[in-house]
């Protein structure tokens, strides 16, 4: 079992639509997380990151933590056809070099 | 901003030949990392460095190697190449002085072994 699980999908969604995209994790260590979204043939770009449980908002995007269920997800208001690219979480220990592990992502597609 | 530099973007070398992949990390951060993506998968993790000395070693195989040098740059050294070693190879960086360990990539550089 890997210690970061990811829906690959692909997720189909029409625009406008919100979006939730989640991971789970087995490692009680975990406890800061990221969410890179990558689009096809680029590096992956970080789009949040949170320590703690509960949600944290930036703008269209809201990262929501239950380290109870060792379950994150990633929530896109008002989706757009901008927003089609594979998310992949991202998760570490805290404290000094810490290697990140990635989920395998998630293939979004906006439909206009 | 500064971001994660990669170079060259694209290569293409035959068969048990040998690849040099340069990174030149975000200025101030002390970690760099190797990743290798294959079509379709999540980044591999390769192998770090933490102020110049390996930290950590994942799914590296024996042919590749890398190193950081004194200006904090990264070369990933692939020998005896062979046609799965095609992938996306992003090198990243970061800086352990904050809480969290956020990495930062590169745009990555394209292998295709022929």
């Amino acid at each position: 079992q890997k210690e970061v699980e990811q829906d690959p999908g692909p997720l189909s969604v029409p625009e406008g639509a919100i979006v939730s995209l989640n991971c789970t994790y087995s490692n009680s260590a975990f406890q800061y997380f990221m969410w890179y979204r990558q689009y096809s043939r680029k590096g992956p770009e970080l789009l949040m990151y949170t320590y703690s449980s509960g949600n944290k908002e930036d703008g269209r995007f809201t990262a929501q933590v239950d380290k109870s269920s060792k379950y994150i997800s990633l929530f896109i208001r008002d989706s757009q056809p901008s927003d089609s690219a594979t998310y992949l979480c991202a998760m570490s220990a805290l404290g000094g070099y810490q290697k990140v592990t990635f989920g395998i992502g998630t293939k979004l597609q906006v439909i206009p | 901003a500064a971001g994660v530099i990669q170079s060259p973007r694209h290569l293409i070398k035959e068969k048990r030949e040998t690849a040099t992949l340069k990174c030149y990390p975000i200025p101030r951060h002390d970690t760099v990392y190797w990743y290798q993506q294959g079509p379709g998968q999540d980044p591999q993790f390769l192998i770090s460095f933490y102020e110049k000395m390996q930290s950590d070693k994942g799914s590296i195989p024996d042919r590749f190697s890398a190193q950081q040098f004194s200006d904090y740059h990264s070369e990933l050294n692939m020998s005896s190449l062979e046609l799965g070693d095609s992938a996306l190879y992003f090198c990243a960086s970061s800086s352990t002085r904050g809480r969290g360990n956020t990495i930062y990539f590169g745009e990555g550089s394209w292998l295709t072994v022929v």
